[in-house]
């Protein structure tokens, strides 16, 4: 079975600075789909970006990127130029591409960022 | 806009009574989930559902069960709800798809008394 970690419970910067959320996954297949969502406080959960591993490229969505690195089984988000409405808690998941296409979610990570 | 809405943001229940928690998608999803999110545990799957009728176990179909009679309808059910389901749930929807985007309701949090 799929497992996702996410070893920082509660993180904090100050507005503008750059800030990394940690994450790493155990699974034997080769192709599958990772993703980052954002719960914002008392808010619905929204994707942030998505990842396909078989690509080789790290995707980007505007100040998010992720930095994948498929053979430890990581997979980061870098938050840059943050912003107070990025005040939320995150999430790593994992999709397998065998059977049913269900998310496996880490912890979380609660992000704080202050004024 | 994917919208993905659970009628109830907030309930509290009685130990031993019969909760009904619906959710109901806009945009045709063939998949509809059910999860349970608790701090530090993240989001964990109870129950989903690939077409209407259809049903699979999650991680943690103890204490639960699911109804899927028309596409955009699916909903939990507790059937003698206890004080350690008190929990946010969360419904979602996505398509048949690989690696679609999986889209969630608002939540909806329980307390058991």
């Amino acid at each position: 079975a799929q497992t996702v970690t996410q070893s920082q419970p509660e993180m904090s910067v100050q507005e503008a600075e750059t800030v990394t959320l940690s994450c790493t996954y155990d699974t034997s297949e080769n192709n599958y789909y990772l993703f980052w969502y954002k719960q914002p406080p008392s808010r619905q959960m929204i994707l942030v970006i998505r990842q396909e591993a078989y690509k080789q490229q790290n995707a980007t969505e505007n100040r998010f990127s992720v930095n994948f690195q498929k053979a430890a089984k990581s997979f980061s988000l870098k938050i840059s130029d943050s912003q107070l409405g990025d005040t939320a808690m995150y999430f790593c998941a994992f999709m397998g591409i065998q059977g049913a296409q269900k998310l496996v979610f880490g912890q979380g990570t609660r992000l704080t960022i202050n004024p | 806009d994917v919208k993905v809405t659970q009628s109830s943001r907030y309930l509290v229940k009685r130990t031993g009574e019969k909760v009904f928690l619906e959710c109901v998608q806009d945009m045709d999803h063939e998949n509809m989930f059910w999860y349970r999110q608790d701090p530090g545990l993240g989001l964990r799957l109870i129950y989903f559902s690939y077409d209407v009728k259809m049903k699979e176990k999650g991680d943690i179909p103890e204490g639960y069960s699911v109804s899927r009679e028309k596409k955009e309808r699916f909903s939990l059910i507790l059937e003698s709800a206890s004080t350690n389901q008190t929990s946010m749930y969360l419904c979602a929807s996505s398509l048949l798809s690989q690696g679609d985007t999986i889209y969630f309701g608002e939540g909806s949090w329980l307390t058991v008394v």
